[in-house]
């Protein structure tokens, strides 16, 4: 059974940088996409972008490029989100969620974390 | 980027009632849709994949229907359980993209 951990909750300053970790046991994820999914308050899901260890090469929203960035360390089956410059309206509960198929970020997401929530103020 | 609109954003029914919810693609996805179920305070949760593929342990009276760019999700006999809000997701392009989302009450 795959179990998705997610780090503990943030509060951090405008400008400032978080790092939200994902942990996967049970299974490997190395073949298969993990993305970054958030959810600002009152608002829908948002993809963020993910990653197939695999392939190592991130995909990240359009919305989200340059401020984001994805890693993930397969020896550690971790995944990594990176937030660089945040600002106020980052603040969300952002999920991490594995991909069903393998070796294509083109999928549905079968397994999801508990959620971190990042708070951005002053 | 592929652009998904859902309708309506938000729904109150009655305990028996059908609803049906409906996500609009702005290009051809062919059948690559999947629908979430996200409860207050839970992760989302995989209801139907690729259009009409029903999830293991999800019940009956959830199905989805649809084809290149306009999708349904119904539920038939809707039930207490199934307050939440439902999302659609796009996984034709390697860019994902969900839907706004539709806010299920009972009434």
């Amino acid at each position: 059974q795959l179990q998705l951990v997610q780090s503990g909750p943030e509060v951090k300053q405008p400008g400032s940088s978080v790092k939200v970790s994902c942990r996967a046991s049970g299974i490997s994820f190395y073949r298969h996409a993990m993305i970054w999914v958030r959810q600002a308050p009152g608002q829908g899901l948002e993809w963020v972008g993910g990653i197939i260890p695999l392939f190592e090469t991130p995909s990240y929203a359009q919305s989200f490029q340059g401020r984001v960035i994805i890693t993930a360390d397969e020896v550690a089956r971790t995944t990594y989100l990176e937030f660089i410059s945040l600002r106020p309206d980052d603040t969300a509960i952002y999920y991490c969620a594995k991909s069903a198929v393998q070796a294509s970020m083109g999928s549905y997401f079968d397994d999801w974390g508990q959620g971190t929530l990042v708070t951005v103020s002053s | 980027d592929i652009q998904m609109t859902q309708s309506p954003s938000s729904l109150s029914a009655s305990v028996g009632d059908r609803v049906t919810i409906t996500c609009r693609a702005s290009q051809s996805i062919t059948n690559h849709l999947n629908w979430y179920q996200h409860k207050l305070g839970e992760a989302p949760k995989l209801l139907i994949s690729t259009t009409s593929t029903l999830q293991s342990g999800v019940p009956s009276r959830f199905s989805g229907s649809g084809s290149g760019t306009d999708f349904t999700l119904t539920i038939a006999n809707v039930q207490v359980d199934d307050v939440a809000t439902y999302y659609c997701q796009q996984s034709y392009s390697t860019f994902l993209s969900f839907g706004g989302g539709t806010k299920v009450e009972i009434k």
